[in-house]
């Protein structure tokens, strides 16, 4: 058991800029989940996956946000012409889900967003 | 809505002191309740649970207990070290077998605690 990785830690953008965030979950793990979490807050809740397919999005997820799990292992996050409320950390958690129950949600250290 | 409510902080607390942080919360079903811990420079981690009623979960000394009547589930711990010093995070996610969720996880704001020698 690895854990969850994200990558990269940091990333400093100019406001109109494409971003895209890499997040490798725990091997087994079936389910992966973005979240972000800005100064002060908790973490919100923007999309998950089960295997490859996205199940639910948030209404924080904008037109400009894409999330992807080709083939169900890896996932990466895409911001489109950021702006300057992108500023974030941007958080990927992972977890198994079997028929009857779920292992909690394991974190990555996030990615910690500044658009400038 | 799901919901969660946690006490302000940040709280200070000088070495060996009593810990209590507050939670409560607000759900369409029957939640799982969590508590998370981040470090410092570190990413979340599951500090405790308890999926039902009356359930206390606990770990590292922190204690939390699932009561339904007050919809709470308060931290404590007993004697707190400087090594305790992190943001705090109640949490809840409800099963899809609730008919409400999806597991997914619903966060309160966090409590930063600093705890001196």
């Amino acid at each position: 058991d690895t854990g969850v990785s994200q990558d990269p830690r940091h990333k400093i953008t100019k406001r109109g800029q494409n971003v895209t965030f890499r997040c490798d979950p725990i091997s087994e793990h079936n389910r992966l989940y973005w979240y972000r979490q800005t100064l002060g807050q908790g973490p919100e809740f923007l999309t998950y996956f089960q295997n490859e397919a996205q199940l639910e999005k948030s209404r924080l997820l904008s037109d400009r946000f894409s999330a992807e799990r080709p083939k169900g292992s890896f996932s990466t996050l895409e911001i489109q012409r950021t702006e300057q409320g992108d500023s974030a950390m941007y958080l990927c958690a992972s977890s198994l889900v079997v028929v009857k129950g779920g292992s909690p949600l394991h974190f990555g250290n996030g990615t910690r967003l500044t658009v400038t | 809505g799901n919901s969660v409510t946690q006490m302000e902080g940040p709280v200070t607390l000088s070495e060996e002191a009593f810990l209590t942080i507050n939670c409560t919360y607000t759900a369409t079903g029957y939640p799982s309740l969590f508590w998370y811990v981040q470090y410092p420079g570190e990413g979340l981690q599951l500090l405790l649970k308890a999926t039902k009623a009356d359930d206390k979960g606990s770990n590292k000394g922190f204690e939390a207990t699932y009561r339904k009547e007050t919809t709470s589930f308060h931290l404590e711990k007993g004697s707190v070290q400087v090594s305790d010093s992190a943001v705090y995070f109640c949490a809840l996610s409800l099963s899809p077998y609730s008919g409400a969720g999806s597991y997914q996880l619903t966060f309160g704001k966090g409590t930063k605690l600093s705890v001196i020698p």
